[in-house]
């Protein structure tokens, strides 16, 4: 089985400062990691994902992430926030034996103030 | 290419009653999954179909059922409807080939039990 943590349900960004969004999984099989985005009423849009490969992998919308195997992470950052940024944010984890389901972490509530 | 179409985006039901929910893949993706999200819960995982047949199920009652078409579209089900099943219940579609296998949500369709 495999589960995801991440820390802070809230975090308050200045605009133009380094957004940093921390995930940490936990799975007995290399996983795949996915970041997604969701705004107010609307679905989750994918922002990145770790299959293999290169560990630092880029999104959409300026987003990075990398995989660190020994730290079991896969944190978000943006080097500079903007207001469009404000949303929640999920980290998600699945595996080979479970394709179909995602396991997701609680959110992250990105606040972007002026 | 077409989105993910999830309808009705809204319902309102009462306890007791049950609920149809539809989901229309992207254009030949053959996975459909369905997800719960409450603020309490957050996104679980409810039932995954890959060309008809229930491949992967999430801990949830048996009032929670689903089905898969021909044509790749998913219905989901839920009998007597109880005032905690009030929730955005998301579709997500992938083509579930290869080991990318990334999921696209649609917007959600968000019950209300009263």
């Amino acid at each position: 089985a495999q589960s995801v943590t991440q820390l802070g349900s809230h975090v308050s960004v200045s605009e133009g400062a380094l957004v940093l969004l921390r995930c940490n999984y936990s799975s007995s099989v290399p996983p795949y990691l996915f970041w997604y985005v969701q705004y107010p009423n609307q679905g989750l849009q994918l922002l990145l994902k770790y299959t293999t490969g290169a560990t630092l992998v880029k999104g959409i919308n300026g987003f990075e992430a990398e995989f660190k195997k020994s730290e079991t992470s896969f944190h978000l950052t943006k080097p500079s926030a903007h207001m469009s940024d404000a949303a929640e944010y999920f980290c998600a984890v699945t595996t080979t034996d479970s394709w179909g389901k995602l396991q997701f972490g609680a959110g992250t509530q990105v606040v972007v103030t002026p | 290419k077409a989105g993910v179409t999830q309808t009705p985006r809204y319902l309102i039901k009462t306890r007791g009653q049950q609920v149809t929910l539809s989901c229309s893949p992207i254009s030949g993706h053959r996975s459909v999954s369905w997800y719960q999200q409450t603020p309490g819960q957050g996104l679980q995982f409810l039932f995954e179909y890959f060309s008809e047949t229930q491949r992967n199920k999430g801990n949830f009652p048996g009032r929670f059922s689903g089905r898969q078409f021909s044509n790749s579209r998913s219905e989901m089900n839920v009998s007597t409807l109880e005032l905690g099943d009030s929730a955005l219940y998301l579709c997500a579609s992938s083509a579930a080939t290869g080991a990318t296998n990334i999921q696209y949500f649609g917007a959600g369709t968000r019950l209300s039990v009263l």
